[in-house]
C-alpha cells in the first residue's frame, strides 16, 4: 500500500512548467511529503519536501493544499534533462509508483 | 564517504549460485534500507533496518532474502539460490532516521543467466 497515487506518464514541452500532481488522501498530520526522481536506472535523487507551508528551492516548487491531501511537484522551466520518473513519498519508506515525464523539444 | 555506496555495481551469476551484495550507508544514518527494481518498474521496498535490527522485514519476496547490517553501518543483502527472476537492479538507501529524507545509492545490477 503505497499511500501515494499519481498519474503514470505526462509530457511536457521544453520550457513551459511541468506540474506534477500527487495524491495522499490518507496522509497523516505529521508526515512529511517527499519528492524524489530518478534518471534512467540511477538511484533515485531527492528534489524537495514540505509539512504543509509550500516550499522552494533550486531545483522546484512544491505546492501542498490546505487539506495536505494531495501536492503539486512544479519544475518552472522543463528542460529535456528534467526527463524522469518523479516519485512522491508521504509514508514512511514506501514509494508509489511514479510519474514518467517525458520533457519534448 | 560524501554518499550511499554500493557494490559490486554489476553482477552477473548462474541461476542456484548464491550472491551478496553490499551496503555503505552515509556515515551517522542510523536507518537503511534495501529496494528493487525490476526494469521498467518501480521502487519495490525489501527491508529496513534501524541500527543492527529490522523492524521491517515484510517485502522480503521469499527465504531465499535474507540481509543483515553490523556495527550500525554496513549492510549486505545475500540471495540463495538465484533465479532468473531475481535479474533486477538492488538500490540501498539511508537516512538520518526513519522518516526524514532518503538517499539512494546507484544499485547493484544483478543479472541471473
Amino acid at each position: 500500500d503505497a499511500k501515494t497515487t499519481q498519474p503514470p506518464s505526462m509530457d511536457c514541452a521544453e520550457g513551459r512548467a511541468a506540474n506534477l500532481p500527487c495524491n495522499h488522501s490518507t496522509i497523516s498530520g505529521n508526515e512529511y511529503v517527499y519528492w524524489y526522481r530518478q534518471i534512467h536506472s540511477q538511484g533515485p535523487q531527492y528534489i524537495i519536501h514540505g509539512l504543509k507551508n509550500n516550499e522552494t528551492n533550486e531545483m522546484a516548487s512544491l505546492i501542498i493544499t490546505e487539506d495536505r491531501k494531495s501536492s503539486t511537484l512544479i519544475l518552472p522551466h522543463a528542460t529535456l534533462r528534467d526527463t524522469a520518473v518523479y516519485y512522491c513519498r508521504t509514508y514512511k519508506y514506501i514509494f508509489g509508483t511514479g510519474t514518467r515525464l517525458k520533457v519534448l523539444a | 564517504g560524501a554518499g550511499v555506496s554500493q557494490s559490486p555495481s554489476n553482477k552477473v551469476t548462474e541461476k542456484g549460485k548464491d550472491v551478496e551484495l553490499r551496503c555503505d550507508p552515509i556515515s551517522g544514518h542510523t536507518a537503511l534500507y534495501w529496494y528493487r527494481q525490476s526494469l521498467g518498474q518501480g521502487l519495490e521496498f525489501l527491508i529496513y533496518f534501524q541500527g543492527n535490527s529490522a523492524p521491517d522485514k515484510s517485502g522480503l519476496p521469499s527465504d531465499r532474502f535474507s540481509a543483515e547490517r553490523t556495527g550500525g553501518s554496513v549492510s549486505t543483502l545475500t540471495i540463495q539460490r538465484t533465479q532468473q527472476e531475481d535479474s533486477a537492479v538492488y538500490l540501498c538507501a539511508s537516512s538520518f532516521d526513519s522518516g526524514n529524507t532518503i538517499y539512494f545509492g546507484e544499485g547493484s545490477w544483478l543479472t541471473v543467466v
